[in-house]
Order: structure tokens, then sequence, then C-alpha cells
């Protein structure tokens, strides 16, 4: 079955440091997202990305983040300069279309900010 | 403002009960509805998607109902099993763009 796959499960970056988190969508998939999840809180959105643009995105995702899909198959969210409340779980996500909008989930990256 | 509510409490019920799992919203307008289940330090999993014109939606033991007089949609796992135990999350999608917003999630332990 066709799964979102992300890499690394877990990153420990310092304070200050620029990270990548790397998603691979499900293949034929349109709609690709970030989520995260700080430990015993709620998951919240980050952005939406739709025919190699944003398309939409929270107060959360400042100049700090930016996003990328630089081939065909890859995902990415850059965090510039981490900040200890950066610590949380990153999740990809993807959707099939605008009539499919079920969002298939990655396992997450578990980002750990010292 | 808005509000997305989930009984924070922790559900505990025997094997082989239904578990009704609650999610209240507020100041919103969803086109539809989504629940997942997330495990321990796992992605959310969907499960089920209720659009707005849609009273119910059923599959396999889990039925969701969908009430935007009340604001609120119903989740039941008929026939409740120990691995069904996880947390609940419901989800919005309102204003056309695919974004998510997520309650807090009810976590559900099935016993036996």
């Amino acid at each position: 079955e066709p799964e979102v796959t992300q890499t690394p499960s877990h990153q420990v970056t310092q304070m200050g440091q620029e990270v990548i988190l790397r998603c691979v969508p499900i293949s034929n998939h349109l709609y690709f997202y970030w989520y995260r999840q700080i430990l015993g809180q709620k998951v919240e959105f980050l952005v939406s990305f739709y025919n190699n643009e944003i398309s939409e995105k929270s107060e959360i995702f400042d100049d700090q983040f930016s996003v990328e899909r630089p081939d065909g198959s890859n995902f990415t969210l850059k965090i510039r300069s981490t900040k200890l409340e950066d610590s949380a779980m990153y999740f990809c996500a993807s959707s099939p279309d605008r009539a499919n909008t079920e969002a298939f989930f990655g396992q997450g990256t578990r980002l750990t900010v010292v | 403002s808005q509000k997305i509510e989930q009984n924070s409490e922790a559900l505990n019920i025997q094997e082989g009960k239904t578990a009704t799992l609650t999610c209240n919203y507020t100041n919103y307008s969803p086109a539809y509805l989504q629940w997942y289940r997330q495990d321990p330090g796992r992605g959310p999993v969907f499960l089920l998607l209720i659009r707005e014109n849609e009273k119910e939606k059923r599959k396999e033991r889990l039925k969701v109902t969908f009430d935007t007089t009340l604001k609120q949609s119903l989740f039941h796992i008929t026939a409740s099993q120990p691995a069904d135990s996880a947390t609940y999350l419901c989800a919005l999608e309102a204003g056309g763009g695919n974004k998510l917003t997520f309650g807090t999630g009810t976590q559900l332990k099935v016993e036996l």
C-alpha cells in the first residue's frame, strides 16, 4: 500500500542551526502539507502546497520556515534558525486531489532543539 | 473564536461494548469533518470523512454522524477490541483550502 515516508525519524539540532525535514508523498497525490505536534498538544497545520506553490499557511509558518518540492518526488520543510520552541513532531501529509480530501500522514520526524 | 472540542478525559470501556466519542465545534461552517486514529509516536491515520450534507457514514465497525445544527459529530466503534485503543482525532476543513484543523483528541482504552 502506498505511504508517505519521512526522514529522518529523529533529528537533534542545536538552537540557531538550520534543519531540513524530508518527505516523499504518495506519488499520484497533488496536495502536500506539513503539520506539527508539540508533545501532549494537538496536531497543528503549518502549510499546504499545490501546483508548486504555497496555497495556505498558518501564523506559525513565519519567515524562518520554507517549503520546497525540488524534484518530482521530494517535499521538504526547512527551518532556517531553530528555536527551542520548534521542538515537536513534524508530520508530512498528502491528499489525492481537491475532491478526495482525506490526508495520508507520514510517521513523522521528531525534532529536538537543544 | 473558533473551537473544536473533544472530551479531553480518557474513555475506558470493556471489550465488546460500543465506544462513542464526541466532537463539538463552534464558529466553523465545515464543508466536511474527518476522524483520524493516532497511536503514540505515530502519524494520524485517516478513518472516515463525512460531508455537511450527510447525516451518517459507516465503515465496518465504525459509524460517524454529523449534525450541522448542533455543530457536533459522534464517532462510534461497535464491538470494540483492545486493538482499538488509541487516540481519536476529529478534524475540520473550513475555507476550501484542504487545510485541516484538529481537535485535541480523545484517548480510548478498551479493556479485556
